[in-house]
């Protein structure tokens, strides 16, 4: 089973930031957080991955909570192109269970 | 090649055949994984290899489903006595496992199978 929760579905306006959380609440002490998306009819992207601190990349902005039990994946400035099934999940080593995600609708 | 590749993209198929999809993974990548999609579903897991070890094979749903991967590099799924819920997406994903660290996969764009 996922060991994260994610809400089933969001929208956010083009242009503006999507902020779409996930709860990790039984979160190790050595389990990285990755989150991943899908869009329609492709194998899921990765987008970013954090252990403690919040990171940066060219796609998104991951923040993590101090007690690590929650995060939050920020998408800046969001187009038509990200929307997508977006998965948040918890693991250390190989075993990746993909849980539901969440759906962004991304709207003009 | 640059990322993982899967063949066939597509595959229509009779109720009772049997199928074979091929998984060619990213070079070097020691890690590899098999999940399915069903219309409308999440991922559900398949299979793992790594390296030279025994594969993870506890989501293969039947002894239907097996995988090989030789060489440790290409992995072919094959799916006998094809069944209707059999249908599905079926995605392949590499990855290079740093056991000190993070594990990113990289997926392909999926094998299509559709059983009549």
């Amino acid at each position: 089973d996922a060991k994260t929760t994610q809400p089933p579905s969001m929208d956010c306006a083009e242009g503006r930031a999507a902020n779409l959380p996930c709860n990790h609440s039984t979160i190790s002490g050595n389990e990285y957080v990755y989150w991943y998306r899908q869009i329609h009819s492709q194998g899921p992207q990765y987008i970013i991955h954090g252990l403690k601190n919040n990171e940066t990349n060219e796609m998104a902005s991951l923040i993590i909570t101090e007690d690590r039990k929650s995060s939050t994946l920020i998408l800046p400035h969001a187009t038509l192109r990200d929307t997508a099934v977006y998965y948040c999940i918890v693991t250390y080593g190989q075993n990746f269970v993909f849980g539901p995600g969440t759906r962004l609708s991304v709207l003009p | 090649g640059a990322g993982v590749s899967q063949s066939p993209s597509n595959k229509v198929t009779e109720k009772g055949k049997d199928v074979e999809l091929r998984c060619d993974p990213i070079s070097g990548h020691t890690a590899l994984y098999w999940y399915r999609q069903s219309l409308g579903q999440g991922l559900e897991f398949l299979i793992y290899f790594q390296g030279n070890s025994a594969p993870d094979k506890s989501g293969l749903p039947s002894d239907r489903f097996s995988a090989e991967r030789t060489g440790g590099s290409v992995s072919t799924l094959t799916i006998q006595r094809t069944q209707q819920e059999d249908s599905a997406v079926y995605l392949c994903a590499s990855s290079l496992i740093r056991y000190s660290g993070a594990n990113v996969l990289t997926f392909g764009a999926g094998s299509r199978l559709t059983v009549l």
